[in-house]
């Protein structure tokens, strides 16, 4: 079944360093793909979004290429800021369209 | 508008015991799903309702029960609560699963501890 796979945590980073938090993905047919950020007590935010190959999804400086050929989905960011602190997941939608499968999250420590 | 709302947020329960979380959705959204988030799990998804009726349910076991109701609100229960039930439960509003998972609003989440 479709399956998502993200890199351990924590990852810890000065402000304005690049970032990159990997993601790869298993699945059959072509799902799209997403980043969701969670902020320390509350719900997932929808970050980006890519639903076909090649796709880049962006928002507020973050970026990830959708690349079948790898079957990745990085995430990254070229200058990171305090605020950036938070739980990273990669997720997929599941074969019917209907729900999303997430990968275990990345917890991101930027320090000033 | 009012995003999705989550009562209570904290609970804390003790082995054997039921328990029920409610989730109101964004004022006319239709679809609730609800994600269970553990530290060794991960965010998994456990069903999804739309107009009264689950439309999609994940592997978990028939403690985890919900329902929908006529206002969208949903509820769901958790009965024989074992220590492994200890979780972050989200919940995701969507005024239609046909327009797709980036339409889907989260939840603060009820994050419940069995003792």
């Amino acid at each position: 079944g479709n399956s998502v796979t993200q890199m351990e945590g924590p990852v810890t980073l000065s402000e304005e360093a690049f970032l990159t938090i990997n993601c790869t993905y298993t699945a059959t047919g072509y799902p799209s793909l997403f980043w969701y950020v969670q902020y320390p007590g509350e719900g997932l935010q929808l970050l980006l979004k890519a639903t076909k190959a090649d796709d880049k999804g962006s928002n507020k400086g973050f970026e990830a290429t959708y690349r079948k050929e790898t079957t990745s989905f990085h995430l990254e960011k070229g200058s990171v800021q305090v605020s950036d602190s938070a739980v990273y997941f990669c997720a997929l939608s599941d074969p019917s369209g209907d729900k999303l499968i997430f990968g275990t999250g990345t917890r991101l420590q930027v320090f000033p | 508008k009012a995003g999705v709302t989550q009562t209570p947020r904290y609970l804390i329960k003790t082995r054997g015991q039921q328990v029920t979380l409610s989730c109101s959705p964004i004022s006319g959204h239709r679809s609730v799903s609800w994600y269970q988030q553990t530290p060794g799990q991960g965010l998994q998804f456990l069903f999804e309702y739309f107009s009264e009726t689950q439309r999609n349910k994940g592997n978990f076991p028939g403690r985890f029960s919900g329902r929908q109701f006529s206002n969208s609100r949903s509820e769901m229960n958790v009965s024989t609560l074992e220590l492994g039930d200890s979780a972050l439960y989200l919940c995701a509003s969507s005024s239609d699963p046909g327009q797709g998972l980036e339409t889907q609003y989260f939840g603060p989440g009820t994050r419940l501890l069995v003792l």
